[in-house]
């Protein structure tokens, strides 16, 4: 089936830092999606996204949905030790009912 | 609370042996999905469900079955055709509109390792 882009694989970084990663599709998409999975748990769901140009934030974290459509990006600021997981990437196509997942960006923040 | 649980959280079996997972949902909603995840592998999902007594196979289906009996429940049985059920499954529900599937909500994972 069809697969999102998502980079960068993996990031360590120090805290206090900010954090970028993105998805890209090679199809439109009508929905972004970003969930981060802390080791063991199921994926959360951080921020959903439904027009194209949307700016959304969820405290330190920010994502928006690409003008062309076929991106999404997640920034994090000032990171902080808690951060430490996989962010996935999901989004839904205008072709397609169901929702893709990106392979996840595992996030590692060093104090 | 409204949620999706899965149990047991982890689950040991023998090689060749059959084993159901559990997913149970009270947030009424009509979609019920189940995926398997490997280290480096993302999501990659087995079955999915629309509505009661209907589920069709995602893009790793072989060697698993399901059922959806009730609305509220989606057992994932790992059959002895699974060469490899070692894995973190994630079960997760949403809801549908006009025939499309909206965000989806994650259990808190099963993990199976059989020895």
């Amino acid at each position: 089936g069809q697969q999102l882009n998502q980079s960068p694989q993996s990031m360590f970084i120090q805290e206090g830092e900010d954090v970028s990663m993105n998805c890209t599709s090679s199809s439109i998409f009508n929905t972004w999606l970003w969930y981060k999975q802390d080791p063991g748990e199921g994926p959360v769901l951080l921020i959903a996204l439904y027009k194209a140009g949307e700016l959304t934030s969820n405290g330190r974290l920010t994502a928006q949905f690409g003008i062309t459509r076929k991106d999404s990006f997640l920034n994090i600021s000032a990171s902080i030790p808690s951060d430490v997981g996989i962010y996935f990437c999901a989004g839904r196509n205008q072709a397609g009912t169901a929702l893709i997942f990106g392979k996840g960006t595992t996030l590692s923040v060093s104090s | 609370d409204g949620g999706i649980t899965q149990s047991p959280k982890y689950l040991f079996r023998k090689e060749g042996q059959n084993v159901t997972l559990s997913c149970e949902q009270n947030l009424n909603h009509d979609a019920m999905y189940w995926y398997r995840q490997d280290p480096g592998q993302g999501l990659r999902l087995i079955y999915y469900s629309q509505i009661v007594n209907d589920f069709q196979k995602g893009d790793i289906a072989e060697g698993y079955s399901v059922s959806r009996e009730k609305k509220e429940s989606f057992p994932l049985t790992v059959t002895s055709a699974q060469k490899n059920p070692t894995a973190f499954y994630l079960c997760a529900s949403s809801t549908l509109t006009g025939g499309s599937y909206n965000e989806q909500f994650f259990g808190p994972g099963t993990r199976l390792t059989v020895l």
